[in-house]
């Protein structure tokens, strides 16, 4: 058990629909990372967060947006979902900031499925 | 441009062989890191190691082991006397300090082994 809480495991939905996937970091980890895992893609960042605050950005779409609540869990908010936004989503937290990579803890993931 | 490559798609072993995981690395970055993850079929990943890139002494711990040559951009994972519970994908990823972009990961494909028993 890495500490990290991902809600829900899973969650099918349609074309065009929203969606809100929910972190809940570490005791103590003050980093929030979103990572997607698909066939196409493979593993890739999304976005980070920092302590409530934007750090760093990755392929993450337009239609994608997260944000880091300042009790320190996040959201990833996926809009207008199309059937390839198909994949697993994984939230990890750390205690760094992100100039030293520390070890990521992650979570078991979020599968979403669109139809 | 930042990239890892994991050559090996697919590897199928018997329980007890030896069996050695590829990962090459490209970065422009002086101060860098590496790691190895493991997801199992449960889907988790689980972090096996870090390594940053001042330091390349090799690492053993039980039965993993971990060669890392900056001559060759490659941090190779070896796993002896294979198990069946070591049946998983396994990841290597990058991670560049510059820019305070540590926490970013570049994952490589990832290397699916299969230990039969």
């Amino acid at each position: 058990d890495s500490g990290v809480t991902q809600t829900p495991k899973h969650l099918i939905t349609a074309t065009g629909q929203r969606v809100t996937l929910r972190c809940s970091p570490r005791s103590g980890d003050l980093s929030v990372y979103w990572y997607q895992q698909s066939l196409d893609q493979g593993l890739q960042f999304l976005i980070q967060y920092y302590n409530g605050e934007e750090r760093a950005k990755g392929n993450i779409l337009e239609r994608f947006s997260a944000q880091q609540f300042p009790d320190l869990h996040s959201e990833l908010n996926l809009s207008s979902l199309e059937l390839g936004d198909s994949a697993l989503y994984f939230c990890a937290s750390s205690d760094t900031s992100g100039g030293d990579a520390g070890e990521l803890f992650f979570g078991e993931g979020s599968r979403l499925t669109v139809l | 441009a930042q990239k890892v490559t994991q050559a090996q798609t697919e590897i199928s072993v018997v329980e007890k062989e030896d069996v050695t995981l590829d990962c090459v690395y490209e970065t422009r970055d002086t101060t860098y890191y590496l790691f190895w993850y493991k997801q199992p079929p449960s889907g988790e990943l689980v972090f096996l190691i870090r390594r940053n890139s001042f330091d390349e002494q090799n690492e053993i711990s039980g039965r993993y082991s971990w060669n890392f040559q900056k001559s060759t951009s490659s941090f190779n994972f070896t796993i002896t006397a294979s198990q069946v519970v070591d049946s998983a994908v396994y990841f290597c990823a990058l991670s560049e300090a510059e820019d305070n972009q540590g926490g970013k990961l570049i994952f490589g494909q990832g290397t699916e082994l299969s230990v039969k028993p």
